[in-house]
This record gives C-alpha cells, structure tokens and sequence, in this order.
C-alpha cells in the first residue's frame, strides 16, 4: 500500500531497554521527520533527515538516535527509554527538494515506558 | 522561528463558515504560513499554505493580509468531521522544519 507506515502501532516497554520505532514511506521522499507528542501538547520535532545517510537534530534529540540508509525508511531508537519517553511518535515525510510542499504523517506510535 | 498566536478554542454550528485566526507578526518576506489539522488520536493532516497571495483547495481557504502578519483559513462549511486541533505554523525554512504549538481546538456543533 502506498503512504507513510510506522510499526508498531503500540508498545510498552521497561524502563532501561532499547526499542526501535519504525517508520516505511513509499513515496521515495527524500526528507522525514520524527515527532513526539505528549498528552496535552502540541508535537516536537526529535529528529529529521534530507536524504539517506543526512540526519539532525531538531528540537528535543536526548535519548534518541536515527539512520537512514535507505530512503525509503527512517528508524527511531531509545537506546535506553526512560519513563519520560512516553509519549505519541509521528513519523512524517516530505518531497521539498521542489519547494515548500505539504508533509505527510503516519498514524503514530504510542509508546509506554513502565 | 516566526512565532504563531492562535486562539485556544472555538465553536462553529455545521453548516457554517469556520474562520480561524492566527497571528504571525515576525513572519519574513519568504516564509511560508502553513495549516495543518489533527482530529483526535491521528496523525496531523496538511490543509494549504501560502506565502502572501490566497489559495483555496478542497478543503479550505487561506487568506494572508498584505502585510502577511496575520492569515485566516475558513472552512466553508464545516462538518462535524472537520472538529479537531487546527495549527497555524511558519517553519524556518523550507525542510519542513514544522515547530508545533498549540493550535486552536475546534468544535463543531450539530
């Protein structure tokens, strides 16, 4: 199916662990974005890339890390979550090598860190 | 980035023009305003954009003043699908670089 897919859905997770949140666009877009959007907030930008293997920082990058060694996908690690990671991750993607153009966004990840 | 001012709250009857405000008083000559909305629980949905002519789509109409420090996106004829958060935002540049606040939520009434 074409469009922007993040995986899982939903995840829970313990304090201290690794996870990975994965974001699949089939758009070949060459920016992507990552999110996250805490109850009651608007969303913050963590991480974006122009193009495989061209990432940085955005607002809130501590405690994250991303690749992108394809175009196509762009993964969100936690190397160690912590409780203030829960939260609501929304990849997006965009074509704006053409111009200011419009972003595309997943459905979001919810993540819980116990 | 140019800072956005949008009420925190509206209500609009179905049927009716939904007019939303936002301010962008710092707002440079090439910055672009963009609109975007999120119903309840679902990734943000781009609505338009514009840098300082207005632009109508499908779903909405934006209006910049000649001044470019304010816009207004109208919705002609809101539904009860269109309640939602409505953000008014201007990036920095043109990466996209979306800086989220908190946007006006929208209420539309039967």
């Amino acid at each position: 199916d074409a469009g922007i897919t993040q995986s899982p859905r939903y995840k829970i997770t313990e304090t201290g662990r690794q996870v990975t949140l994965m974001c699949h666009q089939t758009w070949s877009h060459s920016y992507m974005f990552w999110y996250r959007q805490d109850l009651g907030h608007g969303l913050r930008l963590i991480y974006y890339s122009a193009a495989a293997d061209i990432t940085d920082k955005g607002e809130v990058p501590d405690g994250y890390v991303v690749s992108r060694s394809k175009t196509e996908n762009f993964p969100l690690t936690l190397e160690s979550a912590t409780r203030s990671q829960t939260s609501v991750y929304f990849c997006a993607s965009s074509e704006l090598d053409r111009g200011p153009t419009e972003a595309f966004f997943g459905q979001g990840t919810r993540l819980t860190v116990v | 980035d140019a800072k956005t001012t949008q009420p925190p709250s509206m209500d609009c009857a179905e049927g009716r023009a939904a007019n939303l405000p936002c301010n962008h008083s710092t707002i440079s000559g090439n910055e672009y305003v963009y609109w975007y909305r999120q119903i309840h629980s679902q990734g943000p949905q781009y609505i338009i954009h514009g840098l300082k002519n207005n632009e109508t789509n499908e779903m909405a109409s934006l209006i910049i003043t000649e001044d470019r420090k304010s816009s207004t996106l109208i919705l002609p004829h809101a539904t009860l699908r269109d309640t939602a958060v409505y953000y008014c935002i201007v990036p920095t540049d043109s990466w996209g670089k979306f800086q989220f606040g908190a946007g006006t939520q929208v209420v539309v009434t039967p």
